[in-house]
């Protein structure tokens, strides 16, 4: 069993579209960071949290510690969001999903 | 700054041969870690430092790999004998700290190919 499971695996959007991607673990963290890789394969870090909600632009992550759960969502989705998407939970160790790899049709 | 530099951007070289990646972090940044990507494995920690001292080398797949920091700016990950199974993508990142869960910045990563 993977410590972090991320769904879904794949996921395609018309452009304009509500998106959600999900993250579950299994560990104790001290953050959880949501990662977008793009095609090219440059990786970049969109969020770093420990509690609460960060909105960055259309991008919004949440996280419930109880529940152990994180949310990245993307409002009015685009075709350049189209990339990888890869939570990564750190804590004494680092864990990392297998990503959620978005396309985002014009 | 100039984000995190890795050198050289593409690899090809033939099994058994020794291959070297080098990393420099951004200045100032007090950690540096070094991850390999694999479609079968995904994104995994190799290793990280602290302050040009590794913390925890624990994700090192085996001997073959060794990772060195001689100083704050300039670090390297040594593959030595190369495998056809080495072949991933490298990336090298660094973070401010306090702590190795802070906000990483990534570099574009080095592709090896290992014949």
């Amino acid at each position: 069993k993977n410590e972090v499971e991320q769904s879904p695996q794949n996921l395609t959007a018309q452009e304009g579209e509500f998106i959600t991607i999900n993250c579950s673990y299994s560990v104790g963290i001290s953050a959880l960071h949501w990662l977008q890789q793009h095609p090219g394969g440059g990786i970049v870090s969109l969020f770093m949290l420990s509690s609460g909600k960060k909105k960055h632009g259309r991008l919004i992550a949440t996280i419930n510690i109880q529940e152990k759960h994180s949310s990245l969502h993307i409002t009015a989705s685009h075709p350049r969001d189209s990339a990888v998407y890869i939570c990564a939970a750190t804590g004494n160790q680092f864990y990392f999903g297998t990503g959620t790899s978005l396309t985002v049709i014009p | 700054d100039a984000g995190v530099i890795q050198s050289p951007r593409h690899e090809v070289t033939e099994m058994g041969q020794e291959v070297t990646l080098r990393c420099k972090p951004i200045s100032g940044h007090d950690y540096l870690f070094w991850y390999r990507q694999t479609m079968m494995r995904g994104l995994e920690l190799l290793i990280y430092f602290n302050n040009n001292v590794p913390i925890d080398d624990s994700g090192m797949p085996e001997d073959r790999f060794s990772a060195k920091m001689p100083n704050a700016s300039f670090s390297t990950l040594k593959i030595q004998p190369s495998e056809p199974r080495d072949s991933a993508v490298y990336f090298c990142a660094s973070s401010l700290g306090p702590g190795p869960w802070e906000t990483q910045y990534f570099g574009p990563g080095t592709r090896l190919l290992v014949l």
